[in-house]
């Protein structure tokens, strides 16, 4: 069965960087793209960017450009997002997603909590 | 910057039919995706391009597009419907994607 296995919690301080990791199984990996999709406490769905597993090519949300990297290992399939400078606005779950749009698959989220 | 405008909340009594909208200009030429996300759980895509729907998803839920606006129709809403109800699409361009800014569903 599809799935997507996120790595676990993460406590950083501000300005410091994180790196998220989404751990694809149950499908040809190079099929299908990845996105990122964060939600701060109590907040909506907030669609931060793709990448192409093909070819590797990303597509960031322009909020997010200069400050996100979304990378890709198809020798172990598993997807990237690392975000730097962190403030305390990027407090939230983050997600990885499969496909662009039509995000049939999830998983099961990371919590990312910024705090000095 | 493309929005999405939903409503914040839709309150509906059990088996009575619940309607959420999503508004944007770019809706009649990009199609509309529509999640389920329930406290403390990932989304769940119980819609997509515009009106059909994946399998395991109860037939109660369906979708439609009327202008710049589409709609999450669920009829004869159930408890377990409870939950926030996200539309997804991407601007006029296709690059942009974007999240509405998500409606509470209350089935009480």
């Amino acid at each position: 069965q599809v799935q997507l296995v996120q790595s676990g919690a993460e406590v950083k301080k501000p300005g410091a960087s994180v790196k998220v990791s989404c751990k694809a199984s149950g499908y040809t990996f190079t099929t299908y793209g990845i996105s990122w999709v964060r939600q701060a406490p109590g907040q909506g769905l907030e669609w931060m960017g793709w990448i192409n597993i093909d070819n590797g090519n990303t597509d960031y949300a322009q909020k997010f450009q200069g400050r996100v990297t979304m990378t890709r290992d198809t020798s172990s399939s598993t997807v990237y997002m690392e975000l730097r400078t962190l403030t305390s606005d990027d407090t939230a779950v983050y997600y990885c997603a499969r496909s662009r749009l039509q995000s049939d698959y999830w998983g099961q989220g990371t919590l990312v909590t910024v705090s000095s | 910057s493309y929005e999405l405008t939903q409503p914040p909340s839709v309150s509906v009594s059990p088996g009575q039919t619940a309607r959420i909208t999503c508004s944007g200009d770019a809706l009649p030429n990009q199609y509309a995706y529509w999640y389920q996300q329930k406290p403390g759980q990932a989304p769940v895509l119980v819609i997509y391009r515009d009106s059909e729907k994946p399998s395991g998803i109860p037939e109660r839920f369906s979708g439609s597009i009327s202008g710049t606006t589409v709609t999450l129709t669920i009829s004869g809403a159930q408890a377990e419907d409870e939950a926030d109800y996200y539309c997804q699409s991407t601007d006029s361009s296709g690059l942009h994607v974007v999240f509405g800014g998500g409606t509470k569903l209350t089935v009480l």
